[in-house]
């Protein structure tokens, strides 16, 4: 499984704008991406996946370029219940189904 | 969505005994599950693969006679922990996924302390 390296924390204001970029650079072709948000003493909770070009749902956008070497999470406007650990991981289609978590981005939404 | 749950939620033993966690698959069939380990700070890190009907996969480092890991229908795992001591204090976190997705779902997570 292709590991991940992601800033460890990132600092933001409500309302704004927050991009968390991932580098996966051993990504495989069967390879899909996924990032997880995580709050203390809570299961991480799905955000949001995909393999290639863009995806959004309702509460995020992934990027992915061409190469899939990264990927990046956009959240739009992040209020304070955005504050939680934010995990992208690289999971394998012809695998185990396993997902291997990196240290994740800390974000702190500040007023 | 997809709801996994944990029971129980928190629990307080005495060194060398042994405690049960149960995950359940609330509204699907899961024939894998996964249990991780989450120490404060830190990530999560994967301690084994559970699939139903079959003897665990547990990655390297993981003790599978303390940690025992049984699957034994397509809706309940449970993991043992098995002689516990001060060091397996830990928040212990599950997740399952439906057969044809490759999305995991997460449980609430069970909170040990080892008295």
């Amino acid at each position: 499984l292709a590991k991940t390296t992601q800033p460890i924390s990132m600092d933001s204001y409500e309302g704004q704008e927050v991009n968390i970029t991932c580098s996966h650079n051993n990504i495989a072709t069967n390879d899909y991406i996924t990032w997880y948000q995580q709050f203390p003493s809570q299961g991480p909770r799905f955000i949001i996946q995909g393999y290639k070009t863009k995806v959004t749902n309702e509460v995020a956008s992934l990027f992915i370029p061409a190469d899939r070497k990264s990927s990046t999470l956009s959240l739009p406007r992040v209020s304070l219940s955005d504050t939680a650990v934010y995990y992208c991981l690289v999971g394998s289609m012809d695998s185990s189904y396993k997902l291997i978590f990196g240290s994740g981005t800390r974000l702190l939404v500040r007023p | 969505g997809a709801v996994v749950s944990q029971h129980p939620s928190w629990v307080i033993c005495k060194s060398g005994t042994s405690v049960k966690i149960e995950c359940r698959s609330l509204d699907f069939q899961a024939t894998t599950m996964f249990w991780y380990r989450q120490f404060p700070k830190q990530s999560l890190m994967l301690m084994a693969t559970s699939n139903e009907g079959s003897k665990a996969t547990y990655e390297q480092g993981v003790e599978k006679d303390k940690f025992l890991i049984n699957h034994a229908s397509l809706t309940l795992s449970t993991l043992t922990v098995t002689s516990a001591h001060p060091e397996d204090s830990s928040f212990y976190i599950c997740s399952a996924i439906p057969g044809q997705e490759y999305e995991q779902y997460f449980g609430p997570g069970t909170r040990l302390t080892v008295t």
